[in-house]
């Protein structure tokens, strides 16, 4: 167990639909990342949050978006879903810069 | 572009051989970082490499870091079944996220 925690685990949604995918960081890391791994695109980096604020940003679609609240928990808001958005998508939190990434057990989101 | 190659893709070994895995990458770093995934599983940290001819072992596994090269390697030796699952190499090219290998899935067979 990483100390990071995802929810839900699993998300079964329609095309066009919207969802959001909640992530809480080990206690006390600051950084919180999320990353979708799929079948043909591999482990990939959509965004990064450090302390409230967004510190990187990957190939995230404009669909996408995300925010980290005072609480230091993060939210990724994906919209107007597509059959190609179905894949695994990680939280990972680090204490700081460079720190190993401790990743969550991910949600797995079905679009049909 | 930052790029990180592993190989192989698909490795399958027989219990008690050793193998390695390599991970090229494309451009300096100094922070390279292996994970294991079993399947529908989350990631889990194995090693973290901070340095040039840094080596890390943890039981049946050994990982190493050549930054002249830009090559880490992973060695397992005298593989047991409990290895079996997919390793990935990470990079991190100094803009804070982590560039992913394409992963290499590793069975080991009776």
């Amino acid at each position: 167990d990483s100390g990071v925690t995802q929810t839900p685990k699993h998300l079964i949604t329609a095309t066009g639909q919207r969802v959001t995918l909640r992530c809480s960081p080990r206690s006390g890391d600051l950084s919180v990342y999320w990353y979708q791994q799929s079948l043909d695109q591999g482990l990939q980096f959509l965004i990064q949050y450090y302390n409230g604020e967004e510190r990187a940003k990957g190939n995230i679609l404009e669909r996408f978006s995300a925010q980290q609240f005072p609480d230091l928990h993060s939210e990724l808001n994906l919209s107007s879903l597509e059959l190609g958005d179905s894949a695994l998508y990680f939280c990972a939190s680090c204490a700081g810069s460079g720190d190993t990434q401790y990743f969550g057990p991910g949600t797995r989101l079905t679009v049909l | 572009e930052l790029k990180v190659e592993q190989n192989p893709l698909f490795l399958s070994m027989q219990e008690g051989k050793n193998y390695t895995i390599y991970c090229n990458y494309s451009t300096t770093s100094d922070r390279l970082y292996w994970y294991r995934q079993d399947p529908g599983k989350s990631l889990e940290s194995l090693f973290v490499l901070l340095s040039n001819g840094a080596v890390k072992q943890e039981g049946r596994l050994m990982a190493s870091l050549d930054t002249k090269a830009r090559l880490s390697t992973l060695h397992i030796t005298a593989a047991v079944h409990d290895l079996s699952a997919t390793y990935f190499c990470a990079v991190n090219f100094g803009n804070e996220k982590l560039t992913f290998g394409t992963g290499t899935r590793l069975t080991i067979i009776p």
